[in-house]
């Protein structure tokens, strides 16, 4: 067990459709990475949040935004669903907002289907 | 893609030999990791050696980094039906704040 919760585990949705995914990083851990993997793309970085604060960017559709709050839990937001963006999500969590400089703890992530 | 290159792509290996999987990726780094990940599950950090480093150990892994051919080794000793997953190399080449993922090894042990 990595210290880091994500939920849902499944989420089977339509086209179109907005979801909202949920990542609890370890206790004491500052930085929040998301990713997405796809059978065709790998593991994609998306976006890091430091402490409340985006850090880096990375292969994120406009569609697609994320927000880290106060108590330091994450939320990824999709919007406009299309069928590509079926894939595990994958929240991590560091105590470094340096992504080379600690190991990442990974959730277990969410898998969404787009229907 | 922004990805690094790993090879192979597939390694199938009786138990008890050694398995190599190789990494490069473009441009200069700080730290390069490793990361394992079981079908569908979330990654698990195995290693990491820092750009001024060219081997770590750990357990059965070990680690080589060639930063002149921009290249990285995994090197899995005495293999297990346990070990089989898939292997990821991950820098920061591209930026410090993100981790840029190779495309994996998936590596089958066969008891």
């Amino acid at each position: 067990d990595s210290g880091v919760t994500q939920t849902p585990k499944h989420l089977i949705t339509a086209t179109g459709q907005r979801v909202t995914l949920r990542c609890s990083p370890r206790s004491g851990d500052l930085s929040v990475y998301w990713y997405q993997q796809s059978l065709d793309q790998g593991l994609q970085f998306l976006i890091q949040y430091y402490n409340g604060e985006e850090r880096a960017k990375g292969n994120i559709l406009e569609r697609f935004s994320a927000q880290q709050f106060p108590d330091l839990h994450s939320e990824l937001n999709l919007s406009s669903l299309e069928l590509g963006d079926s894939a595990l999500y994958f929240c991590a969590s560091s105590p470094s907002g340096l992504a080379g400089l600690y190991e990442q703890f990974f959730g277990p992530g969410t898998r969404l289907t787009v229907l | 893609s922004q990805q690094g290159e790993e090879d192979p792509q597939a390694l199938s290996i009786q138990e008890g030999e050694n398995a190599t999987m190789n990494c490069s990726y473009k441009t200069s780094i700080n730290n390069l990791q490793w990361y394992r990940q079981n079908s569908g599950r979330g990654l698990v950090h195995l290693i990491l050696i820092r750009s001024n480093e060219r081997e770590k150990h750990s357990g059965r892994l070990r680690v080589t980094l060639d930063t002149s051919k921009k290249s990285s080794s995994l090197l899995i000793t005495a293999s297990r039906a346990a070990d089989t997953a898939s292997y990821f190399c991950a820098t920061d080449e591209d930026s410090s704040y993100k981790l840029i993922f190779g495309s994996g090894t998936r590596l089958l042990v066969r008891p």
